[in-house]
Protein backbone atom coordinates (compact mmCIF):
# COMPACT_ATOMS: atom_id res chain seq x y z
CA UNK A 1 0.00 0.00 0.00
CA UNK A 2 1.39 3.36 -0.59
CA UNK A 3 -0.34 4.92 1.90
CA UNK A 4 0.92 7.75 4.26
CA UNK A 5 1.27 7.48 7.54
CA UNK A 6 1.56 10.35 10.06
CA UNK A 7 2.82 11.03 13.71
CA UNK A 8 2.31 11.53 16.29
CA UNK A 9 -1.43 10.91 15.84
CA UNK A 10 -2.22 13.53 18.03
CA UNK A 11 0.08 16.55 19.52
CA UNK A 12 -0.64 19.22 21.79
CA UNK A 13 0.92 22.86 22.72
CA UNK A 14 1.57 26.36 23.27
CA UNK A 15 0.83 29.12 21.39
CA UNK A 16 4.06 30.49 20.21
CA UNK A 17 6.07 27.22 19.90
CA UNK A 18 6.98 25.15 17.09
CA UNK A 19 5.19 22.18 15.70
CA UNK A 20 6.09 19.26 14.03
CA UNK A 21 4.68 16.52 11.97
CA UNK A 22 6.10 13.30 10.44
CA UNK A 23 4.76 11.34 7.58
CA UNK A 24 6.00 7.89 5.82
CA UNK A 25 4.70 6.37 2.97
CA UNK A 26 5.63 3.12 1.19
CA UNK A 27 6.16 3.79 -2.29
CA UNK A 28 7.93 5.42 -5.21
CA UNK A 29 6.05 8.55 -5.67
CA UNK A 30 5.87 12.13 -8.00
CA UNK A 31 4.66 14.56 -5.83
CA UNK A 32 3.76 14.55 -1.51
CA UNK A 33 0.77 17.21 -0.71
CA UNK A 34 -0.31 18.46 3.21
CA UNK A 35 -3.67 19.75 3.93
CA UNK A 36 -5.16 21.17 6.95
CA UNK A 37 -8.48 20.15 8.07
CA UNK A 38 -10.58 22.01 10.82
CA UNK A 39 -13.33 19.79 12.69
CA UNK A 40 -16.52 19.01 10.49
CA UNK A 41 -14.81 20.98 7.69
CA UNK A 42 -13.31 20.21 4.17
CA UNK A 43 -9.10 20.07 3.58
CA UNK A 44 -7.10 23.01 2.70
CA UNK A 45 -4.51 22.78 0.46
CA UNK A 46 -1.30 23.79 2.15
CA UNK A 47 1.73 22.93 0.39
CA UNK A 48 3.04 20.74 -2.76
CA UNK A 49 6.58 19.34 -2.41
CA UNK A 50 7.94 17.44 -6.23
CA UNK A 51 9.94 14.15 -5.64
CA UNK A 52 13.35 16.34 -6.65
CA UNK A 53 12.53 18.77 -4.13
CA UNK A 54 13.76 18.48 -0.83
CA UNK A 55 12.68 21.43 1.14
CA UNK A 56 9.88 24.35 0.47
CA UNK A 57 8.59 27.31 2.40
CA UNK A 58 5.19 29.40 2.34
CA UNK A 59 4.92 31.39 4.94
CA UNK A 60 4.93 29.99 8.77
CA UNK A 61 4.79 26.73 6.49
CA UNK A 62 8.38 24.39 6.16
CA UNK A 63 8.05 20.98 4.47
CA UNK A 64 11.26 18.71 4.12
CA UNK A 65 10.91 15.52 1.62
CA UNK A 66 13.36 12.72 1.91
CA UNK A 67 12.26 10.07 -0.99
CA UNK A 68 15.62 7.71 0.30
CA UNK A 69 13.50 7.16 3.57
CA UNK A 70 10.28 7.75 2.46
CA UNK A 71 9.34 10.61 4.31
CA UNK A 72 8.48 14.34 5.07
CA UNK A 73 8.04 15.93 7.95
CA UNK A 74 5.53 19.83 8.19
CA UNK A 75 7.01 21.82 10.48
CA UNK A 76 4.51 25.11 11.50
CA UNK A 77 6.62 27.83 13.23
CA UNK A 78 5.28 30.21 16.41
CA UNK A 79 2.06 28.27 15.90
CA UNK A 80 -1.26 30.14 17.03
CA UNK A 81 -4.63 28.86 18.11
CA UNK A 82 -5.93 28.94 15.07
CA UNK A 83 -3.96 26.37 13.29
CA UNK A 84 -5.76 23.90 15.68
CA UNK A 85 -6.62 21.25 12.92
CA UNK A 86 -5.92 17.69 11.99
CA UNK A 87 -3.15 17.65 9.54
CA UNK A 88 -3.05 15.56 6.46
CA UNK A 89 -0.32 14.19 4.06
CA UNK A 90 -0.98 12.77 0.97
CA UNK A 91 1.14 10.82 -1.74
CA UNK A 92 0.79 10.87 -5.34
CA UNK A 93 2.81 9.20 -8.59
CA UNK A 94 1.65 12.12 -10.57
CA UNK A 95 -0.27 12.78 -13.24
CA UNK A 96 -4.36 11.70 -13.07
CA UNK A 97 -3.27 9.34 -10.14
CA UNK A 98 -5.46 10.11 -7.44
CA UNK A 99 -4.47 11.07 -3.67
CA UNK A 100 -3.50 8.05 -0.79
CA UNK A 101 -3.45 10.19 2.37
CA UNK A 102 -2.54 9.28 6.14
CA UNK A 103 -4.73 9.24 9.30
CA UNK A 104 -3.89 12.42 9.91
CA UNK A 105 -1.93 13.91 13.45
CA UNK A 106 -4.29 15.94 15.49
CA UNK A 107 -2.75 19.53 15.96
CA UNK A 108 -4.16 21.26 19.33
CA UNK A 109 -2.77 24.60 20.09
CA UNK A 110 -3.08 26.07 23.22
CA UNK A 111 -3.80 29.70 24.11
CA UNK B 1 -14.64 32.02 -7.54
CA UNK B 2 -17.09 30.06 -5.52
CA UNK B 3 -14.63 27.17 -5.08
CA UNK B 4 -15.51 23.67 -5.32
CA UNK B 5 -19.61 23.13 -3.92
CA UNK B 6 -20.92 20.62 -2.60
CA UNK B 7 -24.65 19.72 -1.53
CA UNK B 8 -26.63 18.86 0.57
CA UNK B 9 -23.92 19.66 3.42
CA UNK B 10 -25.61 16.93 5.55
CA UNK B 11 -27.63 14.11 4.54
CA UNK B 12 -29.77 11.82 6.71
CA UNK B 13 -31.54 8.28 5.18
CA UNK B 14 -33.21 5.30 6.72
CA UNK B 15 -31.65 1.77 5.40
CA UNK B 16 -32.61 1.03 1.85
CA UNK B 17 -33.10 4.79 0.73
CA UNK B 18 -30.97 5.83 -1.92
CA UNK B 19 -28.74 8.75 -1.66
CA UNK B 20 -27.24 11.20 -4.25
CA UNK B 21 -24.78 13.69 -3.23
CA UNK B 22 -23.61 16.50 -5.67
CA UNK B 23 -20.77 18.73 -6.43
CA UNK B 24 -19.83 21.37 -8.94
CA UNK B 25 -15.99 21.76 -9.21
CA UNK B 26 -14.10 24.97 -9.47
CA UNK B 27 -14.45 26.87 -11.97
CA UNK B 28 -12.03 25.84 -15.17
CA UNK B 29 -11.60 22.48 -13.12
CA UNK B 30 -12.32 19.93 -15.47
CA UNK B 31 -10.86 16.62 -13.18
CA UNK B 32 -13.10 16.15 -10.32
CA UNK B 33 -12.29 13.13 -7.36
CA UNK B 34 -14.61 12.03 -4.48
CA UNK B 35 -13.30 10.67 -1.34
CA UNK B 36 -14.97 8.69 1.47
CA UNK B 37 -13.80 9.78 5.23
CA UNK B 38 -15.09 7.42 8.20
CA UNK B 39 -14.88 9.08 11.77
CA UNK B 40 -11.05 10.05 12.84
CA UNK B 41 -9.74 8.21 9.49
CA UNK B 42 -8.00 9.59 6.44
CA UNK B 43 -9.75 10.43 3.22
CA UNK B 44 -10.11 7.40 1.06
CA UNK B 45 -10.11 7.49 -2.96
CA UNK B 46 -13.66 6.01 -4.83
CA UNK B 47 -13.40 7.46 -8.29
CA UNK B 48 -12.20 10.07 -10.59
CA UNK B 49 -14.05 11.45 -13.41
CA UNK B 50 -13.35 13.78 -16.25
CA UNK B 51 -16.55 15.52 -18.53
CA UNK B 52 -18.48 12.25 -19.70
CA UNK B 53 -15.90 9.92 -18.29
CA UNK B 54 -14.91 7.61 -15.71
CA UNK B 55 -11.33 7.88 -15.53
CA UNK B 56 -10.33 5.92 -12.14
CA UNK B 57 -13.17 3.84 -10.41
CA UNK B 58 -11.15 1.66 -8.28
CA UNK B 59 -11.82 2.54 -5.21
CA UNK B 60 -15.83 2.35 -5.69
CA UNK B 61 -17.16 -0.16 -3.76
CA UNK B 62 -18.40 -3.08 -6.51
CA UNK B 63 -22.53 -2.89 -5.83
CA UNK B 64 -24.88 -0.13 -5.08
CA UNK B 65 -22.21 3.00 -5.16
CA UNK B 66 -22.24 4.94 -9.11
CA UNK B 67 -21.02 8.19 -9.92
CA UNK B 68 -21.20 10.61 -13.23
CA UNK B 69 -20.48 13.82 -14.26
CA UNK B 70 -22.49 15.02 -16.87
CA UNK B 71 -21.65 17.39 -19.61
CA UNK B 72 -23.86 19.94 -18.09
CA UNK B 73 -24.23 19.95 -14.32
CA UNK B 74 -22.60 18.84 -11.34
CA UNK B 75 -20.89 15.69 -10.68
CA UNK B 76 -23.13 13.52 -9.07
CA UNK B 77 -22.38 10.26 -6.22
CA UNK B 78 -24.89 8.14 -6.04
CA UNK B 79 -25.53 5.35 -2.95
CA UNK B 80 -28.34 2.91 -3.71
CA UNK B 81 -29.81 1.01 -0.52
CA UNK B 82 -28.07 2.58 2.12
CA UNK B 83 -26.28 0.65 4.83
CA UNK B 84 -25.17 1.82 8.40
CA UNK B 85 -21.64 1.65 7.27
CA UNK B 86 -22.14 3.85 4.68
CA UNK B 87 -22.12 6.60 7.14
CA UNK B 88 -19.19 8.70 6.35
CA UNK B 89 -18.44 12.02 4.90
CA UNK B 90 -18.05 12.04 1.19
CA UNK B 91 -15.44 14.38 0.10
CA UNK B 92 -15.43 16.03 -3.51
CA UNK B 93 -12.12 17.81 -4.92
CA UNK B 94 -11.45 19.65 -8.27
CA UNK B 95 -7.76 19.97 -9.99
CA UNK B 96 -7.08 22.11 -13.12
CA UNK B 97 -4.54 20.28 -14.36
CA UNK B 98 -3.69 16.70 -15.24
CA UNK B 99 -0.42 17.54 -13.52
CA UNK B 100 -1.61 18.54 -9.84
CA UNK B 101 0.63 21.09 -10.17
CA UNK B 102 -1.25 23.12 -7.52
CA UNK B 103 -3.11 20.45 -5.72
CA UNK B 104 -6.57 19.73 -5.24
CA UNK B 105 -9.74 21.96 -4.10
CA UNK B 106 -11.77 20.11 -1.85
CA UNK B 107 -15.59 21.13 -0.56
CA UNK B 108 -16.75 21.40 2.45
CA UNK B 109 -17.91 17.50 2.15
CA UNK B 110 -21.86 15.44 2.52
CA UNK B 111 -22.10 14.35 5.88
CA UNK B 112 -24.15 11.26 5.07
CA UNK B 113 -26.04 9.82 8.12
CA UNK B 114 -27.68 6.29 7.89
CA UNK B 115 -30.25 5.52 10.21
Amino acid sequence: SQQGEEDPQALSIQEGENATMNCSYKTSINNLQWYRQNSGRGLVHLILIRSNEREKHSGRLRVTLDTSKKSSSLLITASRAADTASYFCATSKGGSEKLVFGKGTKLTVNP
Amino acid sequence: NAGVMQNPRHLVRRRGQEARLRCSPMKGHSHVYWYRQLPEEGLKFMVYLQKENIIDESGMPKERFSAEFPKEGPSILRIQQVVRGDSAAYFCASSQSFEQLYGYTFGSGTRLTVV
